[in-house]
């Protein structure tokens, strides 16, 4: 399984938009790029996934360029209720295969 | 979106005695869930691969022995720590896979916090 590294921590204000960036070096030819976002006692929740070039949903959008040895989460706007631990995933997401979680990253968004 | 609950959503227990953990896929059907543990400020730790109809697959260091999965059907699965003591005291977190448009998405329970006095 492909060995993410995320920063520790992010610090932001409300309507700013923050972007957090993933390294995957080892990523595999059939891996995906997923990001999850975990409150506190919460089961985490999927945020978006991507292969490559860009992904964007109603929530965030996932860049990812062209040696796919990295990806950048952006989340446009963040409110309070965005802080969370967001988690960047490399797997080869057939149904049977597990999740390795790395240590995520702290985002706080302050008024 | 699917859905997977957990029950209970928390438990506090004795030490020695066993707590019963369950996974339900509540709109799909899952040949496979996974269990996680998660410490407080750490991050989800992967314990075991739950296979339906077949033994539970677990990662290394975790002992099969005390916590005992069973994969009864394709909606539930069940985690049980057995002879539970307080360094058992942990948030646990169920997934399960469901296919998707572009490939398979991972959906999480709602985790369950047991607490071991």
């Amino acid at each position: 399984l492909a060995k993410t590294t995320q920063p520790i921590s992010m610090d932001s204000y409300e309507g700013q938009e923050v972007n957090i960036t993933c390294s995957h070096n080892n990523i595999a030819t059939n891996d995906y790029i997923t990001w999850y976002q975990q409150f506190p006692s919460q089961g985490p929740r999927f945020i978006i996934q991507g292969y490559k070039t860009k992904v964007t949903n109603e929530v965030a959008s996932l860049f990812i360029p062209a040696d796919r040895k990295s990806s950048t989460l952006s989340l446009p706007r963040v409110s309070l209720s965005d802080t969370a631990v967001y988690y960047c995933l490399v797997a080869n997401t057939g149904g049977g295969n597990k999740l390795t979680f790395g240590t995520g990253t702290q985002l706080k968004v302050e008024l | 979106g699917a859905v997977v609950s957990q029950h209970p959503s928390w438990v506090i227990c004795k030490s020695g005695t066993s707590v019963k953990i369950e996974c339900r896929s509540l709109d799909f059907q899952a040949t496979t869930m996974f269990w996680y543990r998660q410490f407080p400020k750490q991050s989800l730790m992967l314990m075991a691969t739950s296979n339906e109809g077949s033994k539970a697959t677990y990662e290394q260091g975790v002992e099969k022995d005390k916590f005992l999965i069973n994969h009864a059907s394709l909606t539930l699965s069940t985690l049980t720590v057995t002879s539970a003591h307080p360094e058992d005291s942990s948030f646990y977190i169920c997934s399960a896979p469901r296919r998707s448009s572009w490939d398979y998405e991972q959906f999480f329970g709602p985790g369950t916090r047991l607490t071991v006095l």
